[in-house]
């Protein structure tokens, strides 16, 4: 089973400033993952897929990167909406098939 | 527009079973999975599995084998989640989810949640 690490748990950070979150596999997943940004009470919402394309509508301050194991989700300069809790998620090519997720990596108001 | 809208809130006695439904609008609910996550209160998500509402076959993780059953009704475009043998820690919100080739089979669209509290 494939598990994926985050880091750093909580990222504290003032608007404006970058943010650099990591995500890393236990193995080889390509480029299979996926980021989402969750805020309280609500839904996830998909940012990124196949680790570097942006999914519709979303800003071009949140860029992916990254392939195999280790992945970087970058928000170029944080806008007060960005300040929520971030997940990678990982699509298994073989079986038995699973889209586990991360832990997850809060960003917060500094 | 895509929608998913998921049944209301449930409360469940240790043991029991409970059917969380989600109904599809806006696309062709036969074209893409639907994804079932679940999120325990303050921690984060945690995949299910998904069922494909064309054919009804479903994967499921590895977790939840043998307690859960991903069912759907294509007459009505709603998909069903049923979890049994409950636990106190089932008590989560459960998110459907479906998916697409344009996001390359990753959750696009969500539900708005649905609240089970499994407590005696």
């Amino acid at each position: 089973e494939i598990v994926l690490t985050q880091s750093p748990a909580t990222l504290s950070l003032s608007p404006g400033e970058r943010a650099t979150l990591s995500c890393r596999a236990s193995h080889n997943i390509y480029t299979y993952l996926a980021w989402y940004q969750q805020k309280p009470g609500q839904a996830p919402r998909l940012l990124i897929y196949d680790a570097f394309n942006r999914a519709t509508g979303i800003p071009a301050r949140f860029s992916g990167s990254g392939s195999g194991t280790d992945f970087t989700l970058t928000i170029s300069s944080l806008e007060p909406e960005d300040f929520a809790v971030y997940y990678c998620q990982q699509r298994g090519d073989r079986p038995p098939v699973s889209f586990t997720f991360g832990p997850g990596t809060k960003v917060d108001v500094k | 527009q895509v929608q998913l809208v998921q049944s209301g809130a449930e409360e469940k006695k240790p043991g029991a079973s409970v059917r969380v439904s989600c109904k599809a609008s806006g696309y062709t609910f036969t074209a893409y999975y639907v994804h079932w996550v679940r999120q325990a209160p303050g921690q984060g998500l945690e995949w299910m599995g998904r069922i494909d509402p064309s054919s009804g076959g479903a994967n499921y993780a590895q977790k939840f084998q043998g307690r859960v059953t991903m069912t759907k009704d294509t007459s009505i475009s709603t998909a069903y989640m049923e979890l049994s043998g409950l636990r106190s820690d089932d008590t989560a919100v459960y998110y459907c989810a479906k998916d697409s080739h344009t996001s390359s089979w990753f959750p696009d669209y969500w539900g708005q949640g649905t609240l089970l509290s499994v407590s005696s």
